[in-house]
């Protein structure tokens, strides 16, 4: 049973560039979350896709956006990259169905450098 | 707004000894979760152990525990019989139990507390 997954792992990109990641959720889960994880800090929530619809938003600008696709996989991109943007970026998945008691699973990450 | 505080940056513990992690929180909320997520240098984020705010019995998995005291809004994590593959940075995080059109469910997540394991 695979669980989350997310591609690439490491990427390089300079300012200005526009970036696209990718995260397969577990299997039976429906619902992808999206976070940023500067270094040394806790992951701060961007956005949530349940239903290819974007559900929740966390403070992020709209240089942010995503999409999540009907075999609910999803990506992250992010255009005119900052260098405040270098970070770890993680995806986590869950499942609505009794979605009150069902914990989220994480991914591996993505690292982003911005240089 | 809901608010996760970790106030330890770093912890270290002794082999086989027992570490207590701190964790506060501020919500107006009654029903929520609360998480203990383990993050090793490998970057995954495992879940350690998770509490319902609506049950007074603390959660325990294995070694792990939990002391929630929820007039306080205090989850600490406590590690007993310290592995070596214990040493990771440890979050706390808080969800909501409020669903309102499908939203909801995101974490918020505390600063961390890195945690060493001495042989």
């Amino acid at each position: 049973d695979a669980g989350v997954t997310q591609s690439p792992t490491h990427l390089i990109k300079t300012r200005g560039q526009q970036v696209t990641l990718r995260c397969s959720p577990k299997s039976g889960h429906d619902t992808v979350s999206w976070y940023q994880q500067a270094l040394g800090q806790g992951p701060q929530f961007i956005f949530q896709y349940y239903e290819e619809e974007e559900r929740q938003r966390g403070n992020f600008p709209d240089r942010f956006s995503g999409h999540q696709f009907p075999n609910y996989s999803s990506e992250l991109n992010v255009n005119a990259l900052l260098l405040g943007d270098s970070a770890l970026y993680l995806c986590a998945s869950s499942s609505k169905t009794g979605y009150s008691n069902q914990p989220q699973h994480f991914g591996d990450g993505t690292r982003l450098s911005i240089l | 707004a809901q608010t996760v505080t970790q106030s330890q940056p770093e912890m270290s513990v002794q082999e086989a000894e027992t570490v207590t992690l701190s964790c506060t929180y501020d919500t107006s909320e009654s029903d929520y979760y609360l998480f203990w997520y383990k993050q090793p240098p490998s970057r995954q984020m495992i879940l350690v152990i998770r509490q319902e705010a609506y049950k007074q019995q603390n959660a325990t998995e294995n070694r792990f525990s939990v002391n929630f005291q929820k007039a306080a809004k205090s989850f600490s994590l406590k590690i007993s019989d310290s592995q070596l593959g214990d040493a990771a940075m440890y979050f706390c995080a808080y969800r909501s139990a409020i669903m309102i059109y499908n939203q909801g469910g995101k974490l918020i997540f505390g600063q961390g507390t890195e945690l060493s394991v001495k042989p």
